[in-house]
């Protein structure tokens, strides 16, 4: 029954690696959301994608890409990895309301990141 | 974007009601002002939404006076299960990208 699901929970990975986070949400939602929460706790939105344009934060590197295979999964993979990558990377989807309201997100349980 | 800026931490007991103000004086007339919960190791969770005046729901209450430049959430008799991280979030922006201010900190004692 999990929304919201992220693999893996932990990763723990080398400087220069590649590696990707899977995200599959179950609720139809058409917008899914990557975040990124430092040790500060401060949560940044990375990018913001539907079926139709994707919006990304221009503070991320290009390292970073989304990539969706359809419309209940946004995978988020790293190039390169670097020791500031290490983090808490958030995964979240909404449906896209009309109105003017902000969308309700659904957050995912998080990947705990770590760069040695 | 509308920068918001909350306490960074509050302490309670349980029982009582916790009142956590959050500034947003840029807001934009679109905008609208969301809370959201964080508990450790898990990701926010959606408490309140409101434009202006009073929205209540069964977790909280959201104050927002009519100049919309601050609001409070209101959290009626906590309890040790409350203790977490609340972020007050302005915005309805473009792709709907929100920014996270650092949030409050809220330790609710016995």
């Amino acid at each position: 029954d999990t929304a919201v699901s992220q693999t893996p929970k932990y990763l723990v990975t080398q400087m220069g690696n590649d590696k990707s986070i899977k995200c599959e949400q179950n609720l139809g939602h058409d917008t899914m959301y990557w975040y990124k929460q430092d040790s500060k706790k401060f949560l940044k939105i990375m990018f913001s994608y539907n079926n139709k344009e994707l919006i990304i934060n221009e503070t991320v590197p290009n390292r970073f890409s989304p990539k969706s295979p359809d419309k209940a999964h946004l995978n988020l993979h790293i190039n390169s990895l670097e020791l500031g990558d290490s983090a808490v990377y958030f995964c979240a989807s909404s449906h896209r309301t009309s109105g003017g309201s902000t969308d309700t997100q659904y957050f995912g349980p998080g990947t705990r990141l770590t760069v040695l | 974007l509308a920068k918001t800026t909350q306490p960074i931490s509050m302490d309670s007991y349980e029982g009582q009601e916790v009142n956590i103000t959050c500034s947003h004086n840029n807001i934009a007339t679109n905008d609208y002002i969301t809370w959201y919960q964080q508990f450790p190791s898990q990701g926010p969770r959606f408490i309140i939404q409101g434009y202006k005046t009073k929205v209540t729901n069964e977790v909280a209450s959201l104050f927002i006076p009519a100049d919309r430049k601050s609001s409070t959430l209101s959290l009626p008799r906590v309890s040790l299960s409350d203790t977490a991280v609340y972020y007050c979030l302005v915005g309805g922006n473009a792709g709907n990208m929100l920014t996270f201010g650092g949030g409050t900190r809220l330790m609710v004692k016995p």
